[in-house]
């Protein structure tokens, strides 16, 4: 399977709150990316952090990396109706450059 | 940051009908594009790498000759979707790397076929 695992699948919580979502992968990466995609849209690309960093922030996103246990999460600080999309993690791989997405989180920030 | 274009962004067609898709880098050129396909409540999954000048790499199970890309040009390929089926009925979307050493891609805004 191209794909890495994403959890939870799907996630409800009430604006404010905070969101957390998991990605785990088997192969060794360069480097991990999160996107988001609004529903029937293409993707965004929301942060890269590389294999040799182990967090990274970006306005109220932040991600972590532990290559060691092959996973890496993406937390959304004080959450807006607006958050509501599928956020999913993707790892680049081969000399290509091929990026393969995880399975995705759908997250539904409630107003 | 680098736009992608990707037309037409919906297209509804008879079954046994084949259906163009356009996907043009609009400030950069891309000597490399991908294209994906993406059902629905499902992530993306990669077809195809096509590369300006040269023969596309499919994935393993996506058909070639069901599934006809081409990439004449540093901004823009094709993906011709052949003799259409609904099980064809997908989202499908192309992207651009624009950055070589991060592999940081740029999505197009994906186009919906549906196949009757």
């Amino acid at each position: 399977s191209q794909q890495g695992e994403e959890d939870p699948q799907a996630l409800s919580i009430q604006e404010g709150e905070n969101a957390t979502m998991n990605c785990s992968y088997k192969t060794s990466i360069n480097n991990l990316q999160w996107y988001r995609q609004n529903s029937g849209r293409g993707l965004v690309h929301l942060i890269l952090i590389r294999s040799n960093e182990r967090e990274k922030h970006s306005g109220r996103l932040r991600v972590t990396l532990d290559t060691s246990k092959k996973s890496s999460s993406l937390l959304i600080t004080a959450s807006r109706a607006a958050d509501t999309a599928s956020y999913f993690c993707a790892r680049v791989i081969g000399s290509s450059y091929k990026l393969i997405f995880g399975s995705g989180t759908r997250l539904l920030v409630r107003p | 940051g680098a736009v992608v274009s990707q037309h037409p962004s919906w297209v509804i067609c008879k079954s046994g009908t084949s259906v163009k898709i356009e996907c043009r880098s609009l400030d950069f050129q891309a000597t490399t594009m991908f294209w994906y396909r993406q059902f629905p409540k499902q992530s993306l999954m990669l077809m195809a790498t096509s590369n300006e000048g040269s023969k596309a790499t499919y994935e393993q199970g996506v058909e070639k000759d069901k599934f006809l890309i081409n990439h004449a040009s540093l901004t823009l390929s094709t993906l011709t979707v052949t003799s259409a089926h609904p099980e064809d009925s997908s989202f499908y979307i192309c992207s651009a790397r624009g950055d070589k050493n991060t592999g940081e891609l740029f999505f197009g805004e994906g186009s919906r076929l549906t196949v009757l």
